[in-house]
C-alpha cells in the first residue's frame, strides 16, 4: 500500500523560500503521478501544480507560476515543492498526493508558517 | 482561471440523504471526484470518476453525473459522516486541477 510521508513543520520568514519533501513507499516515484495542494487556515484546498503524463511536464496553477518548483529524486523516491518570495498569505498546511483518476494517496500535511 | 462551485454547506438529520452539488462547464466532459476531510486530517477520496467507488468506502455514498453538474449522495447519513467534502476536475484544457470550493456538512 502506498504510503506519503512528509517533511516536518517550517517556520519562514517573509521573502525566504521554503521546500517541503515527500517521501514515497509502497511503490516507485516512478509509478506515481505527485502532485501539491495547499490549505490556508480555515480555507478549502488549493491544488499548487504537479506532473502532467499527458506530455511529460510539470504543470503549475497559474497563480503559483514563477514562484514554485516541484522536482523528484527517483534514487530516494522523494518528491520536492519549493515555494520561494514567501508572504504572509503563504501560511497553510502542504500536502503531496499521488493523482490517478483521482488524488488516492496523500502525505500528512506540512505546516509551513510564515512569520516575521 | 477555471471554477467548480459547491454550496458552502449541507445540513442533514441522521439516517436522511444528503445531496451535494458541484457545477463546472469542463464537467461535461472530464471527470470529477469527491474527497472527505475531517478536522486536522488530510483529505481522502469518496468517489472517483463521477460514481466510482474506492473499496473501503461505504455504500451509502454515491455520485452521479449530469451535464455540467456532479452530485455527491450520502444515503442514510451517520453522525462520522460530519466533514467537509470537495469535488475537484480538470479543465478543459487538461493543463489545470482544480478544486471546489468545499461543503461543510453537518449532521443535526
Amino acid at each position: 500500500q502506498v504510503q506519503l510521508v512528509q517533511s516536518g513543520a517550517e517556520v519562514k520568514k517573509p521573502g525566504a523560500s521554503v521546500k517541503v519533501s515527500c517521501k514515497v513507499s509502497g511503490k516507485t516515484l516512478t509509478e506515481l503521478t505527485m502532485h501539491w495542494v495547499r490549505q490556508a487556515p480555515g480555507k478549502g484546498l488549493e491544488w499548487m501544480g504537479g506532473f502532467d503524463p499527458e506530455d511529460g511536464e510539470t504543470a503549475y496553477a497559474q497563480k503559483f507560476q514563477g514562484r514554485v518548483t516541484m522536482t523528484e529524486d527517483t534514487s530516494t523516491d522523494t518528491a520536492y515543492m519549493e515555494l520561494s518570495s514567501l508572504r504572509s498569505e503563504d501560511t497553510a498546511v502542504y500536502y503531496c498526493a499521488s493523482y490517478k483518476s483521482g488524488f488516492h494517496n496523500w502525505g500528512q500535511g506540512t505546516l509551513v508558517t510564515v512569520s516575521s | 482561471s477555471y471554477e467548480l462551485t459547491q454550496p458552502p454547506s449541507v445540513s442533514v438529520s441522521p439516517g436522511q440523504t444528503a445531496k451535494i452539488t458541484c457545477s463546472g462547464d469542463a464537467l461535461a466532459k472530464q471527470y470529477a471526484h469527491w474527497y472527505q476531510q475531517k478536522p486536522g486530517q488530510a483529505p481522502g477520496v469518496v468517489i472517483y470518476k463521477d460514481s466510482e467507488r474506492p473499496s473501503g468506502i461505504p455504500e451509502r455514498f454515491s455520485g452521479s453525473s449530469s451535464g455540467t453538474t456532479v452530485t455527491l449522495t450520502i444515503s442514510g447519513v451517520q453522525a462520522e459522516d460530519e466533514a467537509d467534502y470537495y469535488c475537484q476536475s480538470i479543465d478543459s484544457s487538461g493543463a489545470s486541477w482544480v478544486f471546489g470550493g468545499g461543503t461543510k456538512v453537518t449532521v443535526l
